[in-house]
Formats: structure tokens, C-alpha cells, sequence
């Protein structure tokens, strides 16, 4: 029974760069939800996906980065131009409805 | 808005010794609680949870912890420790009535020494 499957695993981009991250939930999980940590930092609420919708956004900057969850296929976390303060590891959990997050490994982005 | 502290940064406890590591919580509605633990490196792994009912839950390895309202705490506990169970401990909360997104504490080193 796998788990929640992210990649890569470790990614490095130069300033500027585009970063693309990717989420596989766990089998039968329908909701998708992205947090970023930093160093020495618990872990921070971005965004909560549905399948083809996004249901709550209110932690996500504003500015580069967006969320999607097509129907088919995996979540999508995507940082345009990115910059060294977005240096950190990105979280996906995936839940049935209203239940227990479970996480995957993280991708670590770095940006040089 | 919902928050999290956990007080210590860091517990330090001798192998075969009770452990508790301290989280106390804010939230507007009913609290949903849970632990999860992170091994360097690593995703989060989930521990236990409370939603409802009794106030003491059990959760994986031997883990265990014990919901006070009065105290908005949710302390996380084990009878024994072990050097495995060196890790970094974090507690979270979400609204039981409102959005999913869990708010994280900003977690507890844990080292057993042998």
C-alpha cells in the first residue's frame, strides 16, 4: 500500500528558475494539501486541494506560486521565478474526507 | 485563528525513563489534536490523534496522549523510552468546524540517551 509519493525528492534552481513539484496521494485519497517548512520551523498551511478545484488557498503567496490537482494525474505545486527565499522543504499530505493527514517525503528546493 | 505552542525545544530523557513532551493549543471551536514525528531527513509520520471521546489515546510505538480542555494541552507521553524514539516531535491542530489545514507547533527535539 504505497503512501503519498512526492518528486523530486531534491531540486535545485537558479534564481529565476521555475520549480515544479509533484504530489501522488495515497490510494483512495481525494484531498490534497501542500505545507512548506523551513529551517528550525514547524511546518506552514499553503494550500487545500480537491480534484480539479481549490478549496482553501489562504496560506499561499500571492505572487508565483500556484496549486493544481487535474483530474488526472498528480498535485502540482508550481513557483515561478523563484528566489533564495524560497529555499525549503515542501510537504504533501493527502486525507479521505475530513481525516487523518498523512505525509510524504518532502522535496527539498533549493535555489542558488 | 487557531495556533500551537510547544514549549521546549528541546527534551532530553535517559533510556527506560517516561517521556512527555508538552503542546498546548488555541483554537475557536472543538479541537481536533494530533503528533506527528520527524526523523531527519524524513516526512511526517503520523502518531495518534484525538477527534472525540476518551482523553487519553494511544498511537503507534507505544506512544500515548492525554486531552485536558480545561488545560488546552495535549501532552504527548511514553512509559519507556527508547533511543529509536530520537526524533523530532511535533503536535497540530485544526478546527473540528472549520478549514482542514493544520497549524503545526514549532516542534520538540527529543534525544534518548543510552
Amino acid at each position: 500500500n504505497a503512501g503519498v509519493m512526492q518528486n523530486p525528492r531534491h531540486l535545485v534552481r537558479r534564481r529565476g528558475q521555475e520549480a515544479r513539484l509533484r504530489c501522488s496521494p495515497m490510494k483512495g485519497h481525494s484531498h490534497v494539501y501542500w505545507y512548506r517548512q523551513l529551517p528550525e520551523e514547524g511546518l506552514k498551511f499553503m494550500v487545500y486541494l480537491q480534484k480539479e478545484n481549490i478549496i482553501d488557498e489562504s496560506g499561499m503567496p500571492k505572487e508565483r506560486f500556484s496549486a493544481e490537482f487535474p483530474k488526472e494525474g498528480p498535485s502540482i505545486l508550481r513557483i515561478q521565478q523563484v528566489v533564495r527565499g524560497d529555499s525549503a522543504a515542501y510537504f504533501c499530505a493527502s486525507s479521505s474526507e475530513g481525516d487523518t493527514q498523512y505525509f510524504g517525503p518532502g522535496t527539498r528546493l533549493t535555489v542558488l | 485563528a487557531q495556533s500551537v505552542a510547544q514549549p521546549e525545544d528541546q527534551v532530553n530523557v535517559a533510556e527506560g525513563n517516561p517521556l512527555t513532551v508538552k503542546c498546548t493549543y488555541s483554537v475557536s471551536g472543538n479541537p481536533y489534536l494530533f503528533w506527528y514525528v520527524q526523523y531527519p531527513n524524513r516526512g511526517l509520520q503520523f502518531l495518534l490523534k484525538y477527534i472525540t471521546g476518551d482523553n487519553l489515546v494511544k498511537g503507534s510505538y507505544g506512544f500515548e496522549a492525554e486531552f485536558n480542555k480545561s488545560q488546552t494541552s495535549f501532552h504527548l507521553k511514553k512509559p519507556s523510552a527508547l533511543v529509536s524514539d530520537s526524533a523530532l516531535y511535533f503536535c497540530a491542530v485544526r478546527d473540528g468546524a472549520g478549514s482542514y489545514q493544520l497549524t503545526f507547533g514549532k516542534g520538540t527535539k527529543l534525544s534518548v540517551i543510552p
